[in-house]
């Protein structure tokens, strides 16, 4: 079963414009993850999360951990065309041994 | 470095084949994963390998096999293949945490 789910499942927004995706989780983790994956390719570790962070940076993303709501936000700043990929949240469950386990996405279009 | 290197990128077979899946990274990681993901869905874990000569099961490990002899080489085993692998199949390794995926193999199970 998925642990993260990913709000909206789909997400259109102009070139310039900032994009939020939404990731809901269920259990205890040790880190929360974002990757981006474009059509037909592998997915691409973005930004990583630990359970005791409440916010990271990384260029125009911003992600935010509340733990006491299971939940996490990714933000891009600025959109450009280049950013209409796939966004999944993936959790390391506490005491899984690395594992991973994935929602189902946000398909973000970026229109130029 | 080349990363993680999967292949092939396509294969079909029919029902009742079985075939290898074959992954490889060439930077040293102990920990290694393959996933399947099915449209709409996220990836779902099948089977990983925190080192050489260890292995575990994922989520949905039903009907695949791994072995790991070596660190860089993490080959999945399709035992008789069924429609419902139908799927694509993404091997990865990780590295405090952080999981470096390769290019994937698209199946198709007739």
């Amino acid at each position: 079963s998925q642990q993260g789910e990913e709000d909206p499942q789909a997400l259109s927004i102009q070139e310039g414009e900032n994009a939020t995706m939404n990731c809901s989780y269920k259990t205890s983790i040790n880190n929360l993850q974002w990757y981006r994956q474009n059509s037909g390719r592998g997915l691409v570790h973005l930004i990583l999360i630990r359970s005791n962070e409440r916010e990271k940076h990384s260029g125009r993303l911003r992600v935010t951990l509340d733990t006491s709501k299971k939940s996490s936000s990714l933000l891009i700043t600025a959109s450009r065309a280049a950013d209409t990929a796939s966004y999944f949240c993936a959790t390391e469950r506490s005491g899984s041994a690395r594992q991973l386990t994935f929602g189902s996405g946000t398909q973000l279009t970026v229109l130029p | 470095n080349a990363g993680v290197t999967q292949t092939p990128k396509f294969q079909v077979l029919k029902t009742g084949q079985s075939m290898t899946l074959q992954c490889a990274q060439d930077m040293n990681h102990e920990y290694m994963s393959w996933y399947r993901q099915d449209p709409g869905m996220g990836l779902r874990l099948i089977h990983y390998s925190v080192g050489a000569g260890i292995t575990d099961q994922g989520e949905v490990p039903n009907g695949y096999n791994v072995s790991r002899s070596t660190t860089e080489d993490f080959p999945l085993r399709l035992l008789s293949a069924a429609p419902s692998q139908t799927s694509v199949y993404f091997c990865a390794s990780s590295r405090q945490g952080k999981q470096y995926f390769g290019p994937g193999t698209r199946l198709t199970v007739t």
